[in-house]
């Protein structure tokens, strides 16, 4: 499985936009970036996911660099229901899902 | 979004017995099921991919024997963990996935605390 690469912990202001960076330099052709978020005591949720074109949903947008050995998740304005565990995550269509360490997002009010 | 759920949320067990989870697809059919483990402060770690109707595979280094995984049809998908020791506490997850979705959806996960 190919691996990402994310600082460890990440600090916001509530309202302000938040920009979560991934490195994935061995990503495959066929290798989706999906991003998900964990909320303390929860199981993960979808947030985004991409291949080669930058993506937007209602919840984020999704970054994708030229040559895709990385991407950027960005929140447009936090809010402390943002404040969650991000998990950069590359899979192949149907295959499974390796959670790496991710990213820990503190908001401050 | 799909919605998956689990039962138990929060199960207490003395070690040796055994604790059934259940873990089911509200809105669709899943065809397949998995099954992760998160160690507090720890991130998620895949235990098994099941489809409905056929065996497990199961990650290494996880003893199929102690937790055995049935995917008996499109909507449920169970684990058991068999004699249970305190080194078995941890919060358990499923997911599921409708195959061609590109997304999987996640269970609210249950804690189990074996004493």
């Amino acid at each position: 499985d190919a691996k990402t690469t994310q600082p460890n912990s990440m600090e916001s202001n509530e309202e302000e936009p938040v920009h979560l960076p991934c490195n994935h330099s061995t990503i495959s052709g066929t290798d989706y970036i999906h991003w998900y978020r964990q909320l303390p005591s929860q199981g993960p949720e979808y947030v985004i996911h991409g291949l080669t074109s930058n993506v937007n949903n209602r919840m984020a947008s999704l970054a994708i660099a030229e040559d895709r050995k990385s991407s950027t998740l960005i929140l447009h304005r936090a809010t402390l229901r943002d404040a969650a565990v991000y998990y950069c995550i590359l899979r192949d269509v149907r295959k499974k899902l390796v959670f790496g360490k991710g990213t820990k997002l503190t908001v401050n009010p | 979004g799909a919605v998956v759920s689990q039962h138990p949320s929060r199960v207490i067990c003395k070690s040796g017995t055994s604790v059934k989870i259940e873990c089911r697809s509200l809105d669709f059919q899943a065809t397949t099921m998995f099954w992760y483990r998160q160690f507090p402060k720890q991130s998620l770690m895949l235990m098994a991919t099941s489809n409905e109707g056929s065996k497990a595979t199961y990650e290494q280094g996880v003893e199929k024997d102690k937790f055995l995984i049935n995917h008996a049809s499109l909507t449920l998908s169970t684990l058991t963990v068999t004699s249970a020791h305190p080194e078995d506490s941890s919060f358990y997850i499923c997911s599921a996935d409708q195959g061609l979705a590109y997304e999987q959806y996640f269970g609210p996960g249950t804690r189990l605390t074996v004493t």
